[in-house]
């Protein structure tokens, strides 16, 4: 299955800043999928990211809080912008394989 | 995608089966059932999934009943590494010309006591 490497860990941030989440596959993808897991909840899709196009946003998320770039097959960065406490969540993501999904570690996010 | 119903938590004495059950009852013919988990403070991690015949891997064993309105993830020796959260997914089969998304539930909070 693929390996992915997404940076940072984890981070804390002032509240109005903004923190780009890096996320780095070993293979070639079509799809790569950014989730949100609040504290104590499950995990919740943010958007998918194709390469070359723009990502589609789930219900709930829009690009100007979320923007995410995809700039080619192995790579997406996902931006959370002007950041309240209410953001504080684990942020993964995740691309498809033929053993089903891989997912990141993810990225701990608190805001202050 | 179909919904899944699990138990929300459940124990498991360390070296005993544990078996973990989900209903799908809408699941449709090609849908797949999976199962992944997630251990504290990681990423989902991918277990194990089959359409409808039983399936094995060096993680689990599924039992998809005949109707396939329910499964079961069997770990058949349950260590304490095996404490996490376990979620069960219905979804399409990884294609490569697509996508098809993981929609997660609460899943089961499987606690595997010394």
């Amino acid at each position: 299955s693929a390996v992915i490497s997404q940076k940072p860990s984890r981070d804390i941030c002032q509240r109005g800043t903004s923190l780009t989440i890096q996320c780095q596959v070993d293979s070639q993808v079509t799809m790569m999928f950014w989730y949100r897991q609040q504290p104590g909840q499950s995990l919740t899709l943010i958007a998918t990211a194709n390469q070359g196009s723009e990502a589609t946003y789930e219900s709930g998320f829009v690009i100007d809080k979320f923007p995410i770039s995809r700039p080619n097959l192995t790579f997406s960065t996902l931006t959370v912008s002007n950041m309240s406490p209410e953001d504080s969540s684990i942020y993964l993501c995740s691309v498809e394989d033929p053993y089903g999904y891989t997912f990141g570690s993810g990225t701990r996010l608190t805001v202050v | 995608d179909a919904k899944t119903t699990q138990p929300p938590s459940m124990d498991c004495a360390e070296g005993r089966a544990a078996n973990l059950p989900c209903n799908h009852s809408t699941i449709s013919g090609n849908e797949y059932v999976y199962w992944y988990r997630q251990i504290h403070s990681q990423g989902p991690q991918y277990i194990i999934h089959g359409l409808k015949n039983n399936e094995t891997n060096e993680m689990a064993s599924l039992i998809i009943t005949e109707d396939r309105k329910s499964s079961t993830l069997i770990l058949p020796h349950a260590t304490l590494r095996d404490t996490a959260v376990y979620y069960c997914i219905v979804t399409l089969k990884y294609s490569g010309a697509g996508s098809y998304q993981l929609t997660f539930g609460k899943g089961t909070k499987l606690s595997v006591i010394p």
